[in-house]
C-alpha cells in the first residue's frame, strides 16, 4: 500500500512561512491535493493537482511536489489559517489521505 | 449555487443498518462522480467509496468492503451509502463529497464536500 507521511503539528507566527509536508514514495510522479478542514466544518480543497489553487483562496497557499515529498506552502501567516491540512493522493490501493497536520498560529 | 446535503446520521446498536443519502443540486448530477469520507471523532479523514457518475464503476476501501454498498439515483440527484453490520468503530461523521471534474474516472479532488452527518454507533 501507499504511505502518505504528514507531521502532526506544526506552529507558525503571524506573518512566517508555513511548510507543511506530505511524504511518500517517489511522489513527484503522482498528483497531490490538499484540503484545510477547521474545527467542525467540512474539509475545503485549497490546491489541487499539485499547484493549481481554486477559485476564492488566496494566492498565500501554494504547492510544489518533487521527488519524495510534496509541501503546502502558506506565506504571510494569519491566525485564520489554524486549521488540519490534509494530502490526497490517489493508488488504487490505498486510503489517499495523508494522516493530517494541525497547523497552529502561534 | 452547488448545494451537497447528507442525511440519515443517527445512533444505532451495534450488528444494525442504516443508510445514508446526500442530495445535490445546483448543477449536472449525472456527470460527476461522487465520494463518501468519514472522520471518526478526534482522528483525520478516511475515504471510504466512489460511484462513478454513470454508476458504472464502485470502488470500496477495505475495512468497509461487503458491508458498505455506495449507489446513486441519478434520477433523484442523490447519493447514497448503505451501512450494513455496523461496529463501534464506524462511529463517525460521514461526509458526500463531488469530484472537482466531470467524467472524471474516480481519481480526481474533491471540491464540494456537504456538511457531514453523525453515526454514532453504541450498545
Amino acid at each position: 500500500s501507499y504511505v502518505l507521511t504528514q507531521p502532526p503539528s506544526l506552529s507558525v507566527a503571524p506573518g512566517k512561512t508555513a511548510r507543511i509536508t506530505c511524504g511518500g514514495n517517489n511522489i513527484g510522479s503522482k498528483s497531490v491535493h490538499w484540503y484545510q478542514q477547521k474545527p467542525g466544518q467540512a474539509p475545503v480543497l485549497v490546491i489541487y493537482y499539485d499547484t493549481d489553487r481554486p477559485s476564492g483562496i488566496p494566492e498565500r497557499f501554494s504547492g510544489s511536489n518533487f521527488g519524495n515529498t510534496a509541501t503546502l506552502t502558506i506565506s504571510r501567516v494569519e491566525a485564520g489559517d489554524e486549521a488540519d491540512y490534509y494530502c490526497q493522493v490517489w493508488d488504487s490501493s490505498s486510503d489517499p489521505f495523508g494522516g493530517g497536520t494541525k497547523l497552529t498560529v502561534l | 449555487q452547488v448545494q451537497v446535503v447528507e442525511s440519515g446520521g443517527g445512533v444505532v446498536q451495534p450488528g444494525t443498518s442504516l443508510r445514508l443519502s446526500c442530495a445535490a443540486s445546483g448543477f449536472t448530477f449525472n456527470t460527476f462522480g461522487f465520494h463518501w469520507v468519514r472522520q471518526a471523532p478526534g482522528k483525520g479523514l478516511e475515504w471510504l467509496a466512489v460511484v462513478w457518475y454513470n454508476g458504472s464503476n464502485i470502488r470500496y476501501t477495505d475495512s468497509v468492503k461487503g458491508r458498505f454498498t455506495i449507489s446513486r439515483d441519478n434520477s433523484k440527484n442523490t447519493l447514497y451509502l448503505q451501512m450494513n453490520s455496523l461496529r463501534v468503530e464506524d462511529t463517525a461523521v460521514y461526509y458526500c463529497a463531488r469530484d472537482l471534474e466531470p467524467y472524471c474516472g474516480g481519481d480526481c479532488p474533491f471540491n464540494y464536500w456537504g456538511q457531514g452527518t453523525l453515526v454514532i454507533v453504541s450498545s
